[in-house]
């Protein structure tokens, strides 16, 4: 199993521009997660999904959307990139609430908007 | 809400030392509690875990025990090593966070010297 996979690993964006930090599990979880992680703090969930077609805000969700149209991927959509999300970026998953709370987490993308 | 405090960083140790890092948590009823571990450049892993009670997390001879008396689940190890450098993150699952998410603390960061 590869786990949770994260592309890219970095990019640099211009203000304005858009962009979208795909995440995919193979471990079959249907809870997905994306926190993003600013320099020391902890991590702050903007999104999360209980299941395909399902997905709801956390609690940084502004400037941020997500879909989730398969069990496997659930892609984080930036639209007009403002330096404020120079961050960076974890998807996780978990089997939820039948197979517990552990979350696995993917590599992290770098997002650098400048 | 649900809230992580843990010891603030970053902590310096020798080879050898014995290393505490101090959590406490804020929730009602009975959270599931973790200890993740991210080295330089990578993502979150689990290291430990506990759900309920009393409960000891072990792992790697890293040991926290879950005690809601005190609202804690203190990081101990008795041997640190070079190799255990990396940033620590204490974390709660509960189900009256968004879809069980993690609620983290800001994270210690852990050098140990030769």
């Amino acid at each position: 199993n590869a786990g949770v996979t994260q592309t890219p690993k970095f990019r640099i964006l211009k203000i304005g521009q858009s962009m979208t930090l795909q995440c995919a599990q193979d471990m079959n979880h249907n809870y997905m997660y994306w926190y993003r992680q600013d320099p020391g703090m902890g991590l702050k969930l903007i999104y999360y999904s209980v299941g395909a077609g399902i997905t709801d805000k956390g609690e940084v969700p502004n400037g941020y959307n997500v879909s989730r149209s398969t069990t496997e991927d659930f892609p984080l959509r930036l639209e007009l990139a403002a330096p404020s999300q120079t961050s960076v970026y974890f998807c996780a998953s978990s089997q939820g609430l039948a197979g517990g709370p552990t979350q696995y987490f993917g590599p992290g993308t770098r997002l650098l908007v400048l | 809400g649900n809230s992580v405090t843990q010891m603030e960083g970053p902590v310096t140790l020798s080879e050898e030392a014995f290393l505490t890092i101090n959590c406490t948590y804020t929730a009602t009823g009975y959270p599931s509690l973790f200890w993740y571990v991210q080295y330089p450049g990578e993502g979150l892993q689990l290291l430990l875990k506990a759900t309920k009670a009393d409960d000891k997390g072990s792992n790697k001879g890293f040991e926290a025990t879950y005690r809601k008396e005190t609202t804690s689940f203190h990081l101990e190890k008795g041997s640190v090593q070079v190799s255990d450098s990396a940033v620590y993150f204490c974390a709660l699952s509960h189900n009256s966070n968004s879809g069980y998410a993690l609620n983290f603390g800001k994270g210690t960061s852990l050098l140990v010297t030769p």
